[in-house]
């Protein structure tokens, strides 16, 4: 079992359309969570940390689940320039916490 | 400027060669990472480095080796015991343990 799993998707949504990711982890004593959105053929950027209270930002919001181990995130007015591939990242416990990523999950927002 | 640098963007190796892959930052972060991605896949880890002259293997770390003798460099050998090469390299770095990492732009190898 992959330790961070998200569906490759693509999800392909229209213009100003909300649209929801989840990310399931296999190791409960994970501890720090991320978002990253990644443009084809760049490197990887953070988009936001996921906190067990939620975390807000503008049209994002991040949502934690440690009993389930899951995140999700959640994108409302989705605009053309949300198209990209949004990856899930789980700090592993392994000796030290190692950022250990999802496969990505791909957005294409049409008009 | 602060940041990470990988070098070069683009490398092209021929088969049986090695070739090294630079990592340098100047943001004085301890651990440096480097990860491997193939189309369509996730960041794969090869090996990873908390400390200066220490570092472990991730996962894939066959057919890889790295040196970790100055906090600001970390550079990858990719070896011609890798079978398969081709991929984007990752280089990334994280300051506060347990907290986000930071990528440099990344190398794109490919074997000819």
């Amino acid at each position: 079992r992959k330790e961070v799993e998200q569906d490759p998707g693509p999800f392909n949504v229209p213009e100003g359309a909300t649209v929801a990711f989840n990310c399931t982890y296999s190791n409960s004593a994970s501890q720090s969570f991320f978002w990253y959105r990644q443009d084809c053929r760049k490197e990887p950027k953070l988009l936001m940390s996921v906190y067990s209270s939620g975390n807000e930002d503008g049209r994002f919001t991040a949502q934690l689940n440690r009993a389930s181990q899951y995140i999700s995130l959640l994108i409302r007015d989705s605009k053309l320039s949300d198209s990209a591939t949004y990856l899930c990242v789980v700090n592993t416990p392994g000796g030290s916490y190692i950022p250990t990523f999802g496969r990505g999950t791909s957005l294409i927002v049409h008009p | 400027d602060g940041g990470i640098t990988q070098s070069p963007k683009y490398l092209f190796r021929k088969e049986g060669q090695n070739v090294t892959l630079s990592c340098e930052q100047n943001l004085n972060h301890d651990a440096m990472y480097w990860y491997r991605q193939d189309p369509g896949q996730g960041l794969r880890l090869i090996y990873y480095s908390q400390i200066v002259n220490d570092f472990q293997k991730g996962d894939i770390a066959e057919g890889y080796s790295v040196s970790r003798e100055k906090k600001e460099s970390f550079p990858l050998t990719v070896t011609s015991a890798q079978k398969n090469p081709t991929a984007f390299y990752l280089c990334a770095t994280e300051g506060t343990p347990n907290t986000e990492a930071f990528f440099g732009q990344g190398t794109r190898l490919t074997v000819v």
